[in-house]
């Protein structure tokens, strides 16, 4: 069946520097991946998304590629502030679910000044 | 431009009440969802209308109904609330025809149930 799996949190950060969060996924025939992030109080907004093969999603200073290989989608961040605080979500989604999303457990990121 | 709104921001149950909670979407969108998000378990769907006159359940169905009102308005109810029931429950719109098209969220409904 289709999955996600990412790392658990929290991750706890200083400010300025490196993020990497990881996420694999298992899908039948070609997903298209996203990550979503969840600010505090608020409902989730799209961040970034690949729809194929070694297609690179960025935005904010964040990026993800999309390995078909190692079927993964990790996010990285070169320096990350203390305003990334926030819950990351992992999805999926695949025509045969119906174009659904299928999400990860997400990971809590704390970054401290 | 709203895009999605849901009503209301916070609500108090006892158990065995009933409530409907209320969303809508200004984007066109065909598709409709709600899920709930409970500490450590993510985002759980429990019910999507795939377009409109359509709905379909989806992981946690049990304990709740859902009506498309139009193509704008998606509401879920609770018959019988339980305290099993008490979580965020988020409202989502989007175009469902490709795999790439993303979701959009509204601010979420807290949801206590005594």
């Amino acid at each position: 069946g289709n999955s996600v799996t990412q790392m658990e949190g929290p991750v706890t950060l200083s400010e300025e520097a490196f993020l990497t969060i990881n996420c694999t996924y298992t899908a039948t025939g070609y997903p298209s991946l996203f990550w979503y992030v969840q600010y505090p109080g608020e409902g989730l907004q799209l961040l970034l998304k690949a729809t194929k093969a070694d297609d690179k999603g960025s935005n904010k200073g964040f990026e993800a590629t999309y390995r078909k290989e190692t079927t993964s989608f990790h996010l990285e961040k070169g320096s990350v502030q203390v305003s990334d605080s926030a819950v990351y979500f992992c999805a999926l989604s695949v025509s045969r679910s119906n174009y659904q999303l299928i999400w990860g457990a997400g990971t809590k990121l704390i970054i401290k000044p | 431009n709203a895009g999605v709104t849901q009503t209301p921001k916070f609500q108090v149950l006892k158990t065995g009440q009933s409530m409907t909670l209320q969303c809508a979407q200004d984007m066109n969108h065909n598709s409709m969802y709600w899920y709930r998000q409970d500490p450590g378990m993510g985002l759980r769907l429990i019910y999507y209308s795939a377009s409109e006159g359509t709905t379909d359940k989806g992981e946690v169905p049990n304990g709740y109904n859902v009506s498309r009102l139009n193509k704008r308005e998606f509401s879920l109810r609770l018959e019988s609330a339980a305290p099993s029931q008490t979580s965020v429950y988020f409202c989502a719109s989007g175009e469902s025809r490709f795999s790439y098209n993303e979701q959009f969220f509204g601010p979420g409904t807290r949801l206590t149930v005594l």
